[in-house]
């Protein structure tokens, strides 16, 4: 059964404290891993998108990287405007090549 | 370029009462997706279209919910009757070609609470 799975749940860092979130998944073939940020009462937003192990990506003070069975999404020098719940989403090759998403991360920056 | 836009934003609604949600995706998009979002959860894929067309609704509890997306723009979700354990947020989502066909644009969502 194709399943994202993510740890912690909740994370609360000081300012300019780094970190990594994880996103483990078991797939029957995979067609992408997704990164979204969510804030209170809003939809998820788009952050990055990975299609094969050791493929990375970059955007401010975050960074994404695969591999065969999980995703990392490191946080550096995080800012309190960094709060907010990070989900993880893979799309399988199953089926209907449907996003499944994992439960995310709630992420709390202190300053 | 306008993102996803959902209405209404907030429902309450009585159990066994009928609710229905609208979608407008992003112009162009030809996928379009609905997922329902429970408190502390990541967003479960109700139903998805391909234009018109049903792709997945696999997780649509039928007996209760549908939904349909005429003219393969704008969509309606529909829940009649309701149940408690359908409060919950309502999100839209849609999806386009090219270097975007994979990522998913969401809207603001519905929050649905049931009484």
């Amino acid at each position: 059964e194709d399943q994202v799975t993510q740890s912690p749940e909740a994370l609360r860092l000081q300012e300019g404290e780094s970190s990594s979130l994880n996103c483990s998944y078991t797939v029957s073939g995979l067609r992408g891993l997704f990164w979204y940020r969510q804030d209170p009462g809003k939809g998820p937003e788009f952050l990055f998108t990975l299609y094969s192990a050791g493929e990375e990506k970059e955007k401010e003070r975050l960074k994404a990287t695969l591999t065969k069975k999980e995703s990392f999404l490191h946080i550096t020098a995080p800012k309190p405007e960094d709060s907010a719940t990070y989900l993880c989403a893979v799309r399988a090759a199953s089926g209907t090549y449907k996003y499944i998403f994992g439960t995310g991360t709630r992420l709390k920056v202190l300053a | 370029e306008a993102g996803v836009a959902q209405s209404p934003r907030y429902k309450i609604i009585e159990k066994r009462q009928s609710v229905a949600f609208w979608c407008n995706p992003i112009s162009g998009h030809a996928t379009l997706y609905w997922y329902q979002q429970i408190l502390g959860q990541g967003p479960k894929l109700l139903i998805q279209f391909q234009n018109n067309g049903v792709v997945d609704d696999s997780q649509l509890p039928k007996d209760r919910f549908s939904a349909e997306r005429l003219k393969g723009v704008d969509s309606t979700l529909k829940i009649q009757p309701a149940k408690l354990e359908d409060s919950a947020v309502y999100l839209c989502a849609s999806s386009g070609r090219g270097g975007s066909y994979n990522e998913q644009f969401f809207g603001p969502g519905t929050r649905l609470t049931v009484l």
